[in-house]
């Protein structure tokens, strides 16, 4: 499968600071990624979609003033985490799709960032 | 709006046994995912399903999808202790494969020696 890498793995940040959280696909041309959350013991959620080059389309309650997406290139799509609150302490996960028919089927999943909001 | 409901959501067994998760979805799909996630990971892709009585297997894990009832398992055969994880499945929203999911709630799984 292809290869969806995410950086920082962990980050810690004191509250009302910004963080940003990268996505990149490795071996492949990510004309979507997405991202999503997950809280402890919980599912993920969708939280926005990004297109490369177009604005990210976010999930209803998802504040997209809080949460900027940026997919200015077919390998790399960055989350913003603005002002961040210890209610936004969770782990993002992006997930990436490609143009390629055989990756047509099926996101690839980056490692995930576990972000700490103290 | 698209629900999908897993159950059980706590599996503990023993090793050795058999059982089968099921994952149920409210809207039309004919593509659905599972997923293995151990604490503190990423999620893992077990199965791709994409059609109507799709059917695949890899080692003691086998998946299937009825489209018609929106209905898919994930049954687990002659479990062992390596197969403890958190199983999720998820159902793709997007009109073409660009993979919106929705996932279930996830059943964590505790295989007992």
């Amino acid at each position: 499968g292809a290869v969806v890498s995410q950086h920082p793995s962990r980050v810690i940040c004191k509250s009302g600071t910004s963080v940003k959280i990268e996505c990149r696909s490795l071996d492949f041309q990510a004309t979507t990624m997405f991202w999503y959350r997950q809280f402890p013991k919980q599912s993920l959620m969708l939280m926005a979609t990004s297109n490369e080059g177009s604005k990210a389309t976010y999930e209803q309650g998802v504040e997209k003033d809080k949460f900027l997406i940026n997919h200015a290139s077919l390998t790399l799509s960055t989350l913003t985490v603005t002002s961040a609150h210890p209610e936004d302490s969770s782990f993002y996960i992006c997930s990436a799709s490609g143009r390629e028919l055989s990756f047509n089927t099926e996101a690839f999943f980056g490692q995930g960032t576990r972000l700490t909001v103290v | 709006e698209l629900k999908v409901e897993q159950n059980p959501l706590f599996l503990s067994m023993q090793e050795g046994k058999n059982y089968t998760i099921y994952c149920n979805y409210s809207t039309t799909s004919d593509r659905l995912y599972w997923y293995r996630q151990d604490p503190g990971k990423s999620l893992e892709s077990l199965f791709v399903l994409l059609s109507n009585g799709a059917v695949k297997q890899e080692g003691r894990l086998m998946a299937s999808l009825d489209t018609k009832a929106r209905l898919s398992t994930l049954h687990i055969t002659a479990a062992v202790h390596d197969l403890s994880a958190t199983y999720f499945c998820a159902v793709d929203r997007g009109k073409t494969s660009g993979s919106r999911l929705t996932f279930g709630e996830g059943t964590q799984l505790t295989v007992n020696p």
